[in-house]
């Protein structure tokens, strides 16, 4: 089962910043979040990940709270082309023996970025 | 650099056949995972191969199976179709160095495959 839990659904305006939220309380110490997003019928995108420090790149910025239970990820200027399922994973980080290429995908939430 | 590649893009299959969907993933990435996508179980986990062994495997029934070749291509087979295998299924590469950092994982477009 996932780890994490979001919500069902989001909407965002056009031009806002859009702030997904991801809750994952059990999250285990060598596990880091990992957010990738689906565009309809298409394979997921990697966005961005983090194990505790805030992150960002061109695409969005993660945001992980102190305790690391929860985390956000921010869309600084969400566009229409960014509506999508957006997927928060938590995985262990490192590869070795008994970790592997394996994403444990939840439900995601939709967004719908809107004009 | 070319992204992960599957071919065929669509299959249309008859219940009880078999079907085999192929991935090149991106050049020099030594993993390759494959999940299947439906809209009632959302994106499931298949099964992982990294240098031509199977490292880990969901929680599917054994006509799923597949392989991993030494150019790191790799193929998956589902034996005696039936009519819940009607799915996305995606394959994922990463590069995956042996004791480094566990790199993201780059996803191609998927093979629509539909049992009738």
């Amino acid at each position: 089962d996932a780890k994490t839990t979001q919500p069902t659904s989001m909407d965002c305006a056009e031009g806002r910043a859009a702030n997904l939220p991801c809750n994952h309380s059990t999250i285990s110490g060598n596990e880091y979040v990992y957010w990738y997003r689906q565009i309809h019928s298409q394979g997921p995108q990697y966005i961005i990940h983090g194990l505790k420090n805030n992150e960002t790149n061109e695409m969005a910025s993660l945001i992980i709270t102190e305790d690391r239970k929860s985390s956000t990820l921010i869309l600084p200027h969400a566009t229409l082309r960014d509506t999508a399922v957006y997927y928060c994973i938590v995985r262990v980080g490192q590869y070795g023996s008994g970790n592997t290429g394996k994403l444990i995908f939840g439900q995601g939430t939709t967004l719908q970025v809107k004009p | 650099k070319a992204g992960v590649t599957q071919t065929p893009r669509y299959l249309i299959k008859t219940r009880g056949q078999q079907v085999t969907l192929s991935c090149s993933p991106i050049s020099g990435h030594r993993s390759v995972s494959w999940y299947q996508q439906t809209p009632g179980q959302g994106l499931q986990f298949l099964f992982e191969y990294f240098s031509e062994t199977q490292r880990n495997k969901g929680n599917f029934p054994g006509r799923f199976s597949g392989r991993q070749f030494s150019n790191s291509r790799s193929e998956m087979n589902v034996s005696t179709l039936e009519l819940g295998d009607s799915a996305l299924y995606l394959c994922a590469s990463s590069l995956a160095s042996s004791g480094g950092f566990n790199n993201e994982q780059f996803f191609g477009p998927g093979t629509r495959l539909t049992v009738l």
